[in-house]
């Protein structure tokens, strides 16, 4: 059990829907990454927040958004849902952020749009 | 254009056997990160290197930034060991993560 805890495992949704996924860190972690994970592409960079600051973006489209809130959690928004957005979303942690740092890896959100 | 390949992409082993994953990377970096990935899909961080080798247990990690090049060995392959393996760079402009297709490795009883 790596302490980040990731919600929902599973989400079923429809094409042009908007989702929610949600990333609570191992305590003592600032930083939260995500990432996305589907067949075709692999494990893709989206984002990362360290204490509340968004700190790098990687390829997270314009239709996703998040946040980290001040108790460290983190929400990643998925909005106009298509089918090639089923994927495994994963979220991770580190304690400060840098590049060098052990990232802590959640079990995963496994989306499925249909 | 891919930052990071690694090589093979499938690997089947005997019980017992010394593996060899290799990691090519095309950016600068701040460090390499080795993930295992199990067939449950759940992944955990190996080794982060910024220089030289890191070991712990029977798996070793070595890194040359000159060459651009990571490996990562197993040694005594146990079954157990099956998953796929992720090479990860964390670049040193940008603030970027690429990362490796996964090398699928099998190891047979």
């Amino acid at each position: 059990d790596s302490g980040v805890t990731q919600t929902p495992k599973h989400l079923i949704t429809a094409t042009g829907q908007r989702v929610t996924l949600r990333c609570s860190p191992r305590s003592g972690d600032l930083s939260v990454y995500w990432y996305q994970q589907s067949l075709d592409q692999g494990l893709q960079f989206l984002i990362q927040y360290y204490n509340g600051e968004e700190r790098a973006k990687g390829n997270i489209l314009e239709r996703f958004s998040a946040q980290q809130f001040p108790d460290l959690h983190s929400e990643l928004n998925l909005s106009s849902l298509e089918l090639g957005d089923s994927a495994l979303y994963f979220c991770a942690s580190s304690s400060e952020g840098r590049r060098t740092d052990t990232q802590y890896f959640g079990p995963g959100t496994r989306l499925t749009v249909l | 254009k891919n930052e990071v390949e690694q090589s093979p992409q499938n690997l089947t082993a005997q019980e017992g056997e010394f593996i060899t994953i290799n990691c090519s990377y095309s950016v600068g970096i701040s460090a390499l990160h080795w993930l295992q990935q199990h067939p449950g899909g759940g992944i955990v961080s190996l080794f982060m290197l910024s220089s030289g080798k890191k070991k712990h247990g029977r798996l070793i990690a070595t890194i040359n930034i000159q060459e651009k090049h990571s490996s990562l060995h197993i040694t005594a392959s146990h079954p157990r060991d099956s998953a796929v393996y992720i090479c990860a760079v964390g670049s040193n402009t940008g603030n970027q993560f690429y990362f490796g297709t996964g090398t699928s490795l099998t190891v047979i009883p």
